[in-house]
């Protein structure tokens, strides 16, 4: 299907613990984004990407990891998960900078 | 530092009404405005966009924007409980390449 998917969809993990957010796109998009939203401080930027292996942090990027080895591609890492990193995290794409950007479902996860 | 400012709400309009959301933006060089609308659990979905001064329309929506006053709205007209949800104004300033700036959104309640 075309569009923009993100997997898991839910995950609970441990503090400490790697965990790897997925997020494909068909569209062919140059650009990538990821987020988090968390009540009261609505969508937060973490990293994102103009191209394949162009990354750059965003307002939010400690604790976290991306690559973009395929422009269809953008994953993001966290090292060693933390509790304030509970959270629902989206995945969005766009054409450029100027056009509007397609957000993908989210994984809402949560480190115990 | 690109601001978007909206009241949180929540807006509370019955059943029939127009409800008016309001939005303003820090950056005099932006040049894309984009409406999103976000069910609670959901990912945010595009509703309108907007990119010169005046009005567009499509279907019962109306987005408004006046770049001297730095201030972007959206009109829903014959309200219904279906329009229940969180509206998020985002601004596309520069061209940078972190793309969008959001608000954190305007809750809004259709009372039947």
């Amino acid at each position: 299907d075309a569009g923009i998917t993100q997997s898991p969809r839910y995950k609970i993990t441990e503090t400490g613990r790697q965990v790897t957010l997925m997020c494909h796109q068909t569209w062919s998009h140059s650009y990538m984004f990821w987020y988090r939203q968390d009540l009261g401080h609505g969508l937060r930027l973490i990293y994102y990407s103009a191209a394949a292996d162009i990354t750059d942090k965003g307002e939010v990027p400690d604790g976290y990891v991306v690559s973009r080895s395929k422009t269809e591609n953008f994953p993001l890492t966290l090292e060693s998960a933390t509790r304030s990193q509970t959270s629902v995290y989206f995945c969005a794409s766009s054409e450029s900078t100027y056009n509007e950007q397609f957000f993908g479902p989210g994984t809402r996860l949560t480190v115990l | 530092q690109k601001e978007v400012e909206q009241n949180s709400g929540p807006l509370s309009v019955p059943e029939g009404a127009i409800a008016s959301l309001n939005c303003t933006y820090s950056d005099r060089v932006s040049q894309s405005f984009f409406w999103y609308r976000q069910y609670s659990g959901k990912s945010p979905e595009l509703i309108m966009s907007i990119y010169s001064n005046g009005d567009k329309e499509d279907g019962r929506f109306t987005a408004q924007l006046n770049k001297a006053s730095q201030y972007v709205s959206l009109l829903i007209r014959d309200s219904q409980p279906s329009d229940s949800a969180t509206y998020l104004c985002a601004v596309s300033s520069g061209g940078g390449a972190d793309g969008l700036t959001f608000g954190k959104g305007t809750h809004l309640i259709i009372q039947p």
